[in-house]
């Protein structure tokens, strides 16, 4: 089974802070990586798929790259409503995995 | 708009079964596949698996087969999970979530997708 390991856990910012999180498959699964934003006792909302195609209706400051195996989030210039967990989920193969999520909180 | 309402929090006790539905609007219910996934406290989101909605073919992740059912009633546009023999370690928030693109796209059948959108969530708690 791949592995998703997400990085950091938790991560302390200003509004208009560029942060970005990183996710690493402990395989190859190509461009097949999603992200989503997730808040207290809300689904998770789609932001990014195959790795750099964002969403529609989802803000430009956000951003999504790879290299190799490792993802990259980038939010350019935190807003008040991007504080919330993030995780990565990856497509390519079976079983479907998801990171274990980082916590984007307000410094 | 697309959307996905999933039935109320519930309470079982260890050894007895649960049954949450995912009640589909917005878009043609036999088109998506609707997958299953859950996070207990503290843990990171676990797929476990996908229901056709046009056909009703499954699959499940292997930590759960035997386990659960999915099921789906097109006249109602509602998906159903069911987890059996229950355990304190199934105490979790389970989530319905639609694929991404529709099932004619898939030319094996096999759903190996982003979700978008997913329910709000049900809570299940196991408790004694």
């Amino acid at each position: 089974d791949i592995q998703m390991t997400q990085s950091p856990s938790t991560l302390s910012a200003s509004v208009g802070d560029r942060v970005t999180i990183t996710c690493r498959a402990s395989q190859s699964i190509s461009s097949w990586l999603a992200w989503y934003q997730q808040k207290p006792g809300k689904a998770p909302n789609l932001l990014i798929y195959d790795a750099s195609s964002l969403e529609s209706g989802v803000p430009s400051r956000f951003s999504g790259s790879r290299s190799g195996t490792e993802f990259t989030l980038t939010i350019s210039s935190l807003q008040p409503d991007d504080f919330a967990t993030y995780f990565c989920q990856q497509y390519n193969s079976y079983p479907v995995a998801f990171g274990q999520g980082t916590r984007l909180e307000i410094k | 708009q697309v959307q996905l309402v999933q039935s109320g929090a519930e309470v079982k006790k260890p050894g007895a079964s649960v049954k949450v539905s995912c009640k589909a609007s917005g878009y043609s219910f036999t088109t998506y596949a609707i997958h299953w996934v859950r996070q207990a406290p503290g843990q990171r989101l676990e797929w476990m698996g996908w229901i056709n909605s046009g056909n009703g073919n499954t699959k499940y992740s292997q930590k759960f087969q035997g386990r659960v059912t999915f099921t789906r009633d097109t006249s109602a546009s509602t998906a159903y999970m069911e987890l059996s023999s229950l355990r304190s370690e199934d105490t979790a928030v389970y989530y319905c979530a639609r694929d991404s693109r529709a099932i004619y796209y898939y030319a094996s059948g096999s759903f190996l997708s982003w979700f978008n959108p997913w329910g709000q969530g049900t809570l299940v708690t196991v408790s004694s």
